[in-house]
Order: C-alpha cells, then structure tokens, then sequence
C-alpha cells in the first residue's frame, strides 16, 4: 500500500521570508513523488516531481523539493515566499513496483504568506 | 487553449435525479481519470482509463458510472444524486505514470 501525509494543516510566513511544507510518504518499491497547488475554486497544478536523479528538484514559480529516501521525505522549498504563494499544497506518490497507475494524494496544506 | 475542460462548471440538482459530467482533454495523452474532493479539500480517486480501459476502479457505488468514448473524452455519469454526493470533480490527464493536468473542477450541489 502507498500512503502519503502531510503533517501540517496550515503554514503561515511572512513575505520574504523561507518556506518549507512537509510529506513524508510510505511505499513498498521505489517511488514518484509530486507536488500540486491548488488556487481557490481552481484544479490542481502540477509543481514538479521526483523520479530519479538528483535528489533536489526544481520546479514552477520557483518552487523547489528535496527527497530524502532515509527519512521518506519529500519536503517542499522556497527561498523567499510572496503573498501569491497562498493556496492548499498537495503532496502525492505513486510506487513504482507493479503496474500502479494509482496517485495517492497528502490531505493538503494551506500556505498563508502575510505581507 | 484549454488543456483539460470539463462541462459544466456548475450543477445543482435535487436528489434522485441524475446528471452527467464531460471531460475533454486536447494534450494528446492516454490517461484520464475522475477524482472527488470533498468539502474537507480531501481527494479521492474514484476512476482512470488508459486507452479507453478502466485501470482504476475505486469503492464507489454503482451508481457512478464512468465511459470514456475515446482517449480525449470521459465521462461521469451519476445516477440517483444523493446528498452526500455534493463536491467538487475533477478529471485529469497524464501520459500513463507522469504527472496529470487537471481540469477546473465541476462543483455538484444536490438539494
């Protein structure tokens, strides 16, 4: 089975300032993980993913996640918030082994950045 | 340019009635599926077709329906609308195991 939590409800910073959003995933093989936004009566976005490779991956609006496989996680960056970054982050993973075709989503996690 | 559509945006609708949702997608991809977020913001799989066949098929009751005509289109048929019904669709596309692109969202109300 393949699960994926977001353990924070709500993060709030300040503008300018860093911001880090948590998931942490469970799978039996390797995994996909990847990070959507959403906006306000919007569908979800697609922010980048983690395949193979490098263990920083670098994404939209400046978005960056780090996979750590020690600690199963797949925390989401930013150097400097803006107050567009507000919205409800989702973290999803998909395990590798077997023909999965299934993305199993975070709960989410609403981002507040204040002015 | 719409990537992923789906009509309509809005439905309202009294219980025991049935109604239908369409999803088209022009990114040329294989993969399609229905999810349900709830008013919790929690989202569901509920169907995926890849190639006009079912690959995911949740716990849903059967009176959600799916059918995907071809690769660009599936559809949502939902039959005897109940309350808890009411939440907001999604579909979404993907090339099979990448990323999806999701639509706007239908949000369904049921009376």
């Amino acid at each position: 089975a393949q699960s994926v939590a977001q353990p924070e409800d709500q993060v709030n910073v300040a503008e300018g300032n860093p911001l880090t959003v948590k998931c942490t995933y469970s799978v039996s093989g390797n995994p996909y993980l990847f990070w959507y936004v959403q906006y306000p009566n919007r569908g979800l976005q697609f922010l980048l993913k983690y395949i193979t490779g490098d263990n920083l991956v670098k994404g939209s609006y400046g978005f960056e996640a780090e996979f750590n496989k020690s600690q199963t996680s797949f925390h989401l960056k930013k150097p400097s918030a803006l107050v567009s970054d507000s919205a409800l982050y989702f973290c999803a993973v998909r395990d590798m082994r077997g023909s999965n075709y299934k993305l199993t989503f975070g709960k989410g996690t609403l981002l507040t950045v204040n002015p | 340019d719409t990537a992923v559509s789906q009509t309509p945006k809005y439905l309202v609708t009294q219980m025991g009635n049935d109604k239908s949702i369409k999803c088209e997608q022009n990114l040329g991809h294989d993969t399609m599926y229905w999810y349900k977020q709830d008013s919790k913001k929690f989202l569901k799989i509920m169907f995926s077709y890849n190639n006009k066949e079912l690959i995911i098929n949740e716990t849903v009751p059967n009176r959600f329906s799916p059918k995907s005509p071809d690769k660009a289109h599936l559809n949502l048929h939902i039959n005897s609308l109940e309350l808890g019904d009411s939440a907001v669709y999604f579909c979404a596309s993907s090339r099979v195991y990448n990323e999806q692109f999701f639509g706007p969202g239908t949000r369904l109300t049921v009376l």
